[in-house]
């Protein structure tokens, strides 16, 4: 079955504690991306790799690492996780960069 | 600056009507436009895309308008079934800027039998 994976799917971890939520799609997909969801926010893009090797910034990268070491796999890395980081995070995929495909989600509480 | 924007957070309508959901974007590079379907609990779901060089696309019950002019864009749900009851996002990109897509805030959708 094409999907795409994360794990964890929920997570209370403490401030300062190093966390890595991992996202894996089986799709051979070029582009890989991260987003968040707030309340009265909407998604917003933390970053986004185009293709092995190739990461860049989305709209809200602060506090956020990623790495693209293989195509399947495209894990969020928080070094120093801080309150305000607490929300419901998506991994995505996409063929083209255009029709994105959505993991379940991973909701962090960062207490 | 919200690029995206999704001005009804709600919408209700009767089973078997048309639901028409409003989207307005204000950044002229978009080149692509998508509209995904979220349910509680679960990732958003793709639903319907419109490349700008078209002014309409359908596939079944759902259709997308494209004014380019206006920078507006429409997703039409017709006949609205109770399934359809979800949150309704309306997307953006532009191909020249890496793919990263910019999301309005959402539309709820009600389909009352």
């Amino acid at each position: 079955e094409a999907q795409v994976t994360q794990n964890p799917r929920y997570l209370i971890t403490v401030t300062g504690k190093k966390l890595t939520v991992t996202c894996s799609q089986n799709m051979n997909h070029e582009y890989m991306s991260w987003y968040r969801q707030d309340p009265g926010l909407g998604l917003r893009q933390i970053y986004y790799s185009m293709n092995v090797e190739v990461t860049d910034k989305g709209d809200v990268p602060e506090g956020y690492k990623v790495s693209r070491k293989e195509k399947r796999n495209f894990p969020l890395i928080l070094e120093s996780p801080s309150p305000n980081q607490t929300s419901l995070y998506f991994c995505a995929s996409s063929l083209t960069g255009a029709e994105q495909y959505f993991g379940p989600g991973t909701r962090l509480t960062v207490t | 600056d919200q690029q995206v924007k999704q001005n009804s957070p709600s919408l209700s309508v009767q089973e078997g009507r048309i639901s028409i959901l409003n989207c307005d974007y204000t950044n002229s590079m978009f080149d692509y436009f998508l509209w995904y379907k979220k349910y509680p609990a679960e990732g958003p779901t793709f639903l319907i895309s419109i490349s700008s060089i078209k002014d309409k696309n359908e596939d079944g019950r759902f259709t997308v308008f494209l004014n380019k002019s206006a920078k507006h864009l429409s997703l039409h749900i017709v006949p609205s079934q109770p399934g359809d009851s979800a949150v309704y996002f309306c997307a953006a990109l532009s191909s020249r800027s890496g793919y990263a897509l910019n999301f309005g805030k959402g539309t709820s959708l009600l389909v009352t039998p």
